[in-house]
C-alpha cells in the first residue's frame, strides 16, 4: 500500500509557468523526499526535507513541509519542457526501517 | 560503476516461467533495495539488503519471490512460476550507510529498472 497521495494526479502547463504538486502522508516521518521519473527511466532524487524543516530550496525547486497537516508541496518555478516527468514524494516506511514509501505520483506535462 | 545497473532491461515471460533479474549496485554501496512499480503507480518496496544480509523482506508479495545478495554486491531477484499480475517494472536501488552520508539523509540511487511482462 502507498503511504502518500500526490495531488493532482496529472498537471499540464505551459513553459515558463510554475508547477505545484502536493503530497499527503499518513504517519509520522523523519524526512520526506521528492523524486522525478522520466518515462521509461528510473527515479532520480531531487530534494530531501527533514521533519524539523519547513521549507527548502534547490535551484528552481521549492519544497515545503507541514508536519501538522502531514503534507508537503513541490514547486517548480519557470518550468521547461524538459521538466515533463512524473514526480513522487517518498517517506521513510517506519521507525528503524530503511525502506521508502512512495506516493502514486503526479504526471507533469510542460507544453513548449 | 557509475550508476546502478539492471539486466535484463526488458523481459517477456510466459505464465508459469521462472525469471531472474540482476542488479549491480553502485560500487561501495552497502545498502540495496528492490522495488516493484506497476504501470501508473509509485514504486512499492519489496526487500532490503545491508551487505549480504537481507534485513527486510516484508514487501515480497508471495513466496514465489526470492532475492539474494550472496557476496554483498550483485543482487538477484527471482520470481518463480510467474503470473500476469507480476507484470511490472522492477527497480533496484542502492545507497551508502548513514555514517557515510553526512547530512544527506536516506538518499538512494535507482537503476532504470527491468520491465517484466508476463503473457
Amino acid at each position: 500500500s502507498q503511504q502518500g497521495e500526490e495531488d493532482p494526479q496529472a498537471l499540464s502547463i505551459q513553459e515558463g509557468e510554475n508547477a505545484t504538486m502536493n503530497c499527503s502522508y499518513k504517519t509520522s516521518i523523519n524526512n520526506l523526499q521528492w523524486y522525478r521519473q522520466n518515462s521509461g527511466r528510473g527515479l532520480v532524487h531531487l530534494i530531501l526535507i527533514r521533519s524539523n524543516e519547513r521549507e527548502k530550496h534547490s535551484g528552481r525547486l521549492r519544497v515545503t513541509l507541514d508536519t501538522s497537516k502531514k503534507s508537503s508541496s513541490l514547486l517548480i518555478t519557470a518550468s521547461r519542457a524538459a521538466d515533463t516527468a512524473s514526480y513522487f514524494c517518498a517517506t521513510d516506511a517506519g521507525p528503524g526501517r530503511r525502506a521508502l514509501t512512495f506516493g502514486s505520483g503526479t504526471r507533469l506535462q510542460v507544453q513548449p | 560503476g557509475a550508476g546502478v545497473s539492471q539486466s535484463p532491461r526488458y523481459k517477456v515471460a510466459k505464465r508459469g516461467q521462472d525469471v531472474a533479474l540482476r542488479c549491480d549496485p553502485i560500487s561501495g554501496h552497502v545498502s540495496l533495495f528492490w522495488y516493484q512499480q506497476a504501470l501508473g503507480q509509485g514504486p512499492e518496496f519489496l526487500t532490503y539488503f545491508q551487505n549480504e544480509a537481507q534485513l527486510d523482506k516484508s514487501g515480497l508479495p508471495s513466496d514465489r519471490f526470492f532475492a539474494e545478495r550472496p557476496e554483498g554486491s550483485v543482487s538477484t531477484l527471482k520470481i518463480q512460476r510467474t503470473q500476469q499480475e507480476d507484470s511490472a517494472v522492477y527497480l533496484c536501488a542502492s545507497s551508502l550507510p548513514a555514517r557515510h552520508r553526512g547530512l544527506s539523509g536516506n538518499t538512494i540511487y535507482f537503476g532504470e529498472g527491468s520491465w517484466l511482462t508476463v503473457v
